[in-house]
């Protein structure tokens, strides 16, 4: 089943501009990862964010986790057209240990 | 370094037809290894995990099996292809539980005709 849902489905925004995506589950998790997929091909691990964590930063990424609101959010600032891809979040649950459940995607489309 | 391997690419069979995807990690030992499915425009469903060599565990009931007859090699099998089998097959690894992502293999496009 899905645990995550992301939002929005989808989004469209020009090189330079910034992209956030949400994310909200409904258990309780030990932390929340978000994923890359380009097209046709595997997921690329980009951010685990554990559940006593509220921030995290990775270069362009920038990753918020609020757990009394069963939610998080991906922010990719100064996009570039390289960046165009479906992003993932996916959540290792509380009692369920060594599996991801993960959310339905957001696909980025940024153009020049 | 560690690699996964996951084979073949794309793959069209028949309906009734049987199944064998592999997949094979380097690198490591004792890996989690898992094989996810994942529908067109669609999320990821869980399909088998597993801990150990004979240790598997199924999330969803379906027409699929899988086995782990070595600690880096995981099979994906069906006897009997269905055209809702249709789907790109994902396997992934990980060690330790909350430490780092998962892993993946580039995929395999399984098309059921």
């Amino acid at each position: 089943s899905q645990q995550g849902e992301e939002d929005p489905q989808a989004l469209s925004i020009q090189e330079g501009e910034n992209a956030t995506m949400n994310c909200s589950y409904k258990t309780s998790i030990n932390n929340l990862q978000w994923y890359r997929q380009n097209s046709g091909r595997g997921l690329v691990h980009l951010i685990l964010i554990r559940s006593n964590e509220r921030e995290k930063h990775s270069g362009r990424l920038r990753v918020t986790l609020d757990t009394s609101k069963k939610s998080s959010s991906l922010l990719i600032t100064a996009s570039r057209a390289a960046d165009t891809a479906s992003y993932f979040c996916a959540t290792e649950n509380t009692g369920t240990a060594s599996k991801l459940t993960f959310g339905t995607g957001t696909r980025l489309q940024v153009t020049l | 370094s560690q690699t996964i391997h996951q084979w073949p690419a794309t793959l069209v069979q028949p309906v009734g037809s049987p199944l064998s995807l592999e997949c094979t990690v380097e690198g490591t030992s004792n890996p989690n290894l898992y094989w996810y499915r994942q529908a067109a425009g669609r999320g990821l469903q869980l399909l088998f995990y597993s801990i150990g060599i004979d240790q598997i565990s199924s999330e969803v009931p379906q027409n699929l099996s899988a086995s782990r007859p070595q600690d880096r090699q995981f099979i994906l099998s069906s006897k009997k292809l269905l055209l809702s089998d249709s789907g790109f097959y994902l396997c992934a690894w990980s060690l330790t539980v909350g430490r780092g992502g998962y892993t993946f293999g580039s995929g395999t496009r399984l098309t059921v005709v």
